[in-house]
């Protein structure tokens, strides 16, 4: 079936590790999201990626990095910059061009103890 | 840009009455916009969307009305179940490849 895996589900770090969380769709979408989810609130764009080797800067990039190398996989990596990066991590792709709707993987917890 | 607020936080209803969320936003020249259901722990679920050329869009159970006039944006419920408790997030995209901008969501609850 095709859609957007989002792994692990669950993850734990201390305080000054770095962390990569892996997102892969085989919807052959051109672009792809991280967003980040706390508690009450909606979903904040970190950085997106509209096509191979390219991406740009969301609202709450800093702390955060990507790497876009190939079509089918976007990680995000937390690392130890980010002051606050407990939360609930979703990706998500689409196809470019016209406005249209987002499809999103089930989501990665980030707890930093 | 694009700043997308919601009227109320949370909303709750009797099994069997209408539903309705809002959603207010910021920049005229949105031209798309789109409601998500999201379940505890899940990612969020498209539910319908809605483009700028149109003020009313139906599907099964739902509808989404658009005011530019007023930049506001509804989501109706038909006849809410147990099944549509969730929290609901509306999300707006100001231009063809900009990426969408969300609210702060509803939480439904659907009371039996």
């Amino acid at each position: 079936d095709g859609g957007i895996t989002q792994s692990p589900k669950y993850l734990f770090r201390k305080e000054g590790q770095n962390v990569t969380l892996s997102c892969e769709q085989n919807l052959n979408h051109d672009a792809m999201y991280w967003y980040r989810q706390d508690p009450g609130q909606g979903l904040r764009l970190i950085y997106y990626s509209q096509i191979v080797n390219d991406f740009q800067k969301g609202d709450i990039a800093e702390g955060y990095s990507v790497s876009r190398e190939k079509k089918e996989s976007f990680p995000l990596t937390v690392t130890s910059a980010q002051k606050n990066p407990t939360a609930f991590y979703l990706c998500a792709s689409s196809q470019t061009g016209e406005a249209g709707e987002l499809f999103f993987g089930e989501g990665s917890r980030l707890t930093v103890l | 840009g694009e700043s997308v607020g919601l009227h109320l936080p949370t909303l709750s209803v009797q099994e069997g009455d209408n539903s309705i969320i809002n959603c207010a936003y910021s920049n005229s020249a949105s031209d798309y916009f789109i409601w998500y259901k999201q379940e505890s722990g899940k990612g969020p679920q498209f539910i319908i969307d809605i483009r700028s050329n149109m003020d009313k869009r139906q599907g099964q159970r739902v509808t989404v009305l658009l005011n530019k006039t007023v930049k506001h944006l509804s989501l109706q419920i038909a006849a809410t179940q147990p099944g549509d408790s969730a929290v609901y997030f509306c999300a707006v995209c100001y231009s063809g490849n900009t990426p969408l901008v969300f609210g702060k969501g509803t939480r439904l609850s659907v009371i039996a």
